[in-house]
């Protein structure tokens, strides 16, 4: 079975930084394609960042690009997302999810991040 | 970057009924790149329809995905009490991934 477990969440001041993991179990890690996908309170999804099976491919969303970097380590079946210079917009529940075809075919159960003075 | 913008907002139907739920894009999207999800209240988005029409692994029938270019269109015949949740559209072109802002399906 497709696990897909994230951590790190929590609370952080404007501009400060803080590290996301994703556990991945239950399926060949290093030959999948990962992704974080946000989203804020009561809101809609919000695509973050891409990160090819092999790291050779990395995308980002303007609205991160620059502050954040997507990373993984595929001898420990984990992915991460290490955000800086945090802004309160970037409050939501954080997602990794695995790529599939371009497609978010399976989902952790997400971390919350929360930006707040 | 792509827009996508989907209607209704909300869709107010009883169990049983049919719904259609659209999904517009500002430019041309690749079909195999469209796909759809549903979200229950607290929990993770599930995908449902990849490639525009095909079905996810352990998707009912009654779920069925159709549309290319800018419409695209999920169809959900015979509602059941357990498919009213926020469905989202997505689609991938040129380095990023976006979705479309949700359609509320709710229980009148």
């Amino acid at each position: 079975e497709v696990q897909l477990v994230e951590s790190g969440g929590g609370l952080v001041q404007p501009g400060g930084s803080l590290r996301l993991s994703c556990a991945a179990s239950g399926f060949t890690f290093s030959t999948y394609s990962m992704n974080w996908v946000r989203q804020a309170p009561g809101k809609g999804l919000e695509w973050v960042s891409y990160i090819s099976s092999a790291s050779n491919t990395i995308y980002y969303a303007d609205s991160v690009k620059g502050r954040f970097t997507i990373s993984r380590d595929n001898a420990k079946n984990s992915l991460y997302l290490q955000m800086n210079s945090l802004r309160d917009e970037d409050t939501a529940v954080y997602y990794c999810a695995r790529d599939w075809g371009k497609n978010f075919q399976h989902w952790g159960q997400g971390t919350l991040v929360t930006v707040s003075s | 970057e792509i827009v996508l913008t989907q209607s209704p907002g909300t869709l107010s139907l009883s169990p049983g009924e049919g719904a259609t739920l659209s999904c517009r894009a500002s430019q041309s999207v690749s079909s195999s790149y469209l796909a759809w999800y549903q979200q229950k209240l607290g929990q993770a988005p599930r995908l449902l329809i990849y490639g525009a029409s095909s079905r996810a692994t352990g998707i009912p029938d009654r779920f069925s995905g159709s549309g290319s270019g800018t419409d695209f269109t999920l169809t959900i015949s015979r509602l059941e009490p357990e498919d009213f949740a926020v469905y989202y559209c997505q689609q991938y072109g040129t380095s990023q991934y976006t979705f479309g802002q949700g359609t509320k399906l709710e229980i009148k």
